[in-house]
């Protein structure tokens, strides 16, 4: 079983338009994130969610919208994407004790 | 502050050589550290940790060195083997005030093993 599964793998749109990606967890974890990875592999913390509650938004644009219907779930919803919104979008969970971040296989999007 | 990757750093290594990759942090704070691995086309992936009470920690073919003094840690995987090419990157859990933790990853070090 995957412990943090994202869909979908890959994503390519036009510029202008409306796109999600979601992630699921069935560790049990009560906190979940949205990583940007840009084409240098630098991992960027985006938003952190813990019990459905917004704990961390790391100055990112508002056309990021997370939404989190329950602990394990946590979807990333992007309107009016740029060009520059191109990147590989990580979700992850960490254990309760904060000791570890799981990830998801990452979404690949590419915005023409 | 937190590190920004302007390039990514690449080390090149023949088959059967010790690899070593470096990591440097600037928060004194800090108490713990986790290295990452991620294969392309893979989300990081957990290798092994080290807290600030320790100067090393040994796993299977890997090894943490830290120093406090001058904010360093190190990753050395003994024989390297193909299947270890790979991004690594060290990080940086931290603890906030909601009682969360926000990871900051470094800039990341690809390894090459040469055959």
């Amino acid at each position: 079983d995957t412990a943090v599964s994202q869909t979908p793998k890959y994503l390519v749109t036009q510029m202008g338009n409306d796109k999600s990606i979601k992630c699921e967890q069935n560790l049990g974890h009560d906190t979940m994130y949205w990583y940007k990875q840009d084409s240098k592999k630098f991992l960027k913390i985006m938003f952190s969610y813990n019990n459905k509650e917004l704990i961390i938004n790391e100055t990112v644009p508002n056309r990021f919208s997370p939404k989190s219907p329950d602990k394990a779930h946590l979807n990333l919803h992007i309107n009016s994407l740029e060009l520059g919104d191109s990147a590989v979008y990580f979700c992850a969970s960490i254990s309760f004790s904060g000791e570890e971040a799981f990830f998801g296989q990452g979404t690949r999007l590419t915005v023409v | 502050g937190e590190s920004v990757g302007l390039h990514l750093p690449t080390l090149s290594v023949q088959e059967g050589d010790n690899s070593i990759i470096n990591c440097a942090y600037s928060n004194s704070a800090s108490d713990y550290f986790i290295w990452y691995k991620q294969e392309s086309g893979k989300g990081p992936q957990f290798i092994i940790d080290i807290r600030s009470n320790m100067d090393k920690r040994q796993g299977q073919r890997v090894t943490v060195l830290l120093n406090k003094t001058v904010k360093h840690l190190s990753l050395q995987i003994a024989a390297t083997q193909p299947g270890d090419s790979a991004v690594y990157f060290c990080a940086d859990p931290r603890g906030t005030t909601s009682g969360t933790y926000k990871y900051i990853f470094g800039t990341g070090t690809r390894l090459k093993v040469l055959a």
